[in-house]
């Protein structure tokens, strides 16, 4: 199994519409958990980043964390064809020389006008 | 969080040729991390680089072909050596802060 899952995409939908995304991980160290947003040949920008369990709120997006289950979402809100991009969900743990970060493999959203 | 500026953002490169990619940071951190992006896939660690040692590198690469130099606390940069077609990839430096990660913009290398 590998450290950290994601739906593998692509995921296609209207503008407006409720869109999930969701990583399931195997390692109960993980502490710190981050949904990353990359546009096409770009680097990876910070959406969002949790400690511990619960959901945090950011505008439109929304991030679960149920620790219990090892399992992380990010809801977007009124999807806009700006949010066509591919995100990835990381989680730390912290380890002998500071956090260790896992990446997951990432899911293609587009945002149809 | 950190501003962090890579140079080049992207070239085309001939094969058996070597590149050397520059990251600056805004501030002064301790670890700088390298990683590497294959077309589609996910981010892989290739070394983190402490100002004044060696960079310690991930299983699967060598100091030969990814040589790095850290001269200084805001300064990295990452040689990718004799490249290839393979090493045709997004390039990304990245900064620790906070308990998460900070990234650059990326350079994409496109070897031919």
């Amino acid at each position: 199994q590998k450290e950290v899952e994601q739906d593998p995409g692509p995921l296609s939908v209207p503008e407006g519409a409720i869109v999930s995304l969701n990583c399931t991980y195997s390692n109960s160290a993980f502490q710190y958990f981050m949904w990353y947003r990359q546009y096409s040949r770009k680097g990876p920008e910070l959406l969002m980043y949790t400690y511990s369990s619960g959901n945090k709120e950011d505008g439109r997006f929304t991030a679960q964390v149920d620790k219990s289950s090892k399992y992380i979402s990010l809801f977007i809100r009124d999807s806009q064809p700006s949010d066509s991009a591919t995100y990835l969900c990381a989680m730390s743990s912290t380890g002998n020389y500071g956090q260790n970060f896992v990446f997951g493999p990432g899911t293609r959203l587009s945002v149809l006008p | 969080s950190a501003v962090i500026s890579q140079k080049p953002s992207r070239d085309i490169c001939q094969r058996g040729t070597s590149l050397t990619i520059q990251c600056q940071v805004d501030s002064q951190v301790t670890m700088m991390f390298w990683y590497r992006q294959q077309p589609g896939q996910s981010l892989t660690l290739i070394a983190t680089a402490n100002q004044g040692s060696e960079a310690t590198y991930e299983s699967g690469f060598v100091i030969d072909k990814f040589p790095i130099s850290r001269p200084n606390l805001t300064f990295s940069t990452l040689t990718v050596s004799n490249m290839s077609p393979e090493d045709s990839s997004i390039y990304l430096c990245s900064v620790e802060g906070g308990n998460t990660i900070y990234f650059g913009e990326g350079s994409w290398l496109t070897v031919v």
